[in-house]
């Protein structure tokens, strides 16, 4: 059962470099999420997409872009890291408008130095 | 605008005795709330949670109550044991599927 798979599980960039965090789930969820995770600040959402084809911002969008790509997919892209994206992203899916609960990968440690 | 809250940053409990976790939240859009364990180096795992349409919930060990007009949940953990310590998150959810944390609560419990 693999659930929700975030690759990659760490990554190091140069403050201006870009990259993008990928996220599948195999449980046929409509809705997916991006969230980070920084001290004492618990976990922000910074995009989601409640259904393929929508995505919407959440608390924190500034410097982040994503993409539905299809039901499965949906990912995170940084185009110019700065140091203040270092965080724990986590990526979670759930079912549209059904009481039940989301599910998260296991998360992705990025650092910008 | 943070929308749930969670304002203790940390519990400590003694085994064997009850862990109360609270939340408050802003926004009465949210019909739907959550709460999430979660271990060092590992995504969050879904604890319990609590439609709108209730007042309380109970799963074993572990109830949630929902208080609509203060805006508050709380979580019981009865009884609490050593292996329950981990950091406990709040979230709340919209219609839409929007979906908001709190800034979660370290809980130890202690032998």
């Amino acid at each position: 059962n693999a659930g929700v798979t975030q690759t990659p599980k760490f990554q190091v960039l140069k403050t201006g470099q870009s990259m993008t965090l990928q996220c599948a789930q195999d449980m046929n969820h409509n809705s997916m999420y991006w969230y980070r995770q920084d001290p004492g600040m618990g976990l922000r959402l910074i995009y989601y997409s409640a259904s393929e084809g929508t995505t919407d911002k959440g608390e924190v969008p500034n410097g982040y872009n994503v993409s539905r790509l299809n039901k499965r997919e949906f990912s995170l892209r940084l185009e110019s890291a700065a140091p203040s994206q270092t965080s724990v992203y986590f990526c979670a899916s759930n079912s549209y408008r059904v009481n039940t609960e989301a599910f998260f990968g296991q998360g992705t440690r990025l650092t910008v130095v | 605008d943070q929308q749930v809250k969670q304002n203790s940053p940390s519990l400590s409990v003694q085994e064997g005795r009850i862990s109360i976790l609270n939340c408050d939240y802003t926004n009465s859009m949210f019909d739907y709330f959550l709460w999430y364990k979660k271990y060092p180096a590992e995504g969050p795992t879904f604890l319990i949670s609590i439609s709108s349409i209730k007042d309380k919930n109970e799963d074993g060990r572990f109830t949630v109550f929902l208080n609509k007009s203060a805006k508050h949940l709380s979580l019981h953990i009865v009884p609490s044991q050593p292996g329950d310590s981990a950091v406990y998150f709040c979230a709340a959810r919209r219609a839409n599927n929007d979906m908001r944390f709190g800034a979660g609560t370290r809980l130890t419990v202690k032998p």
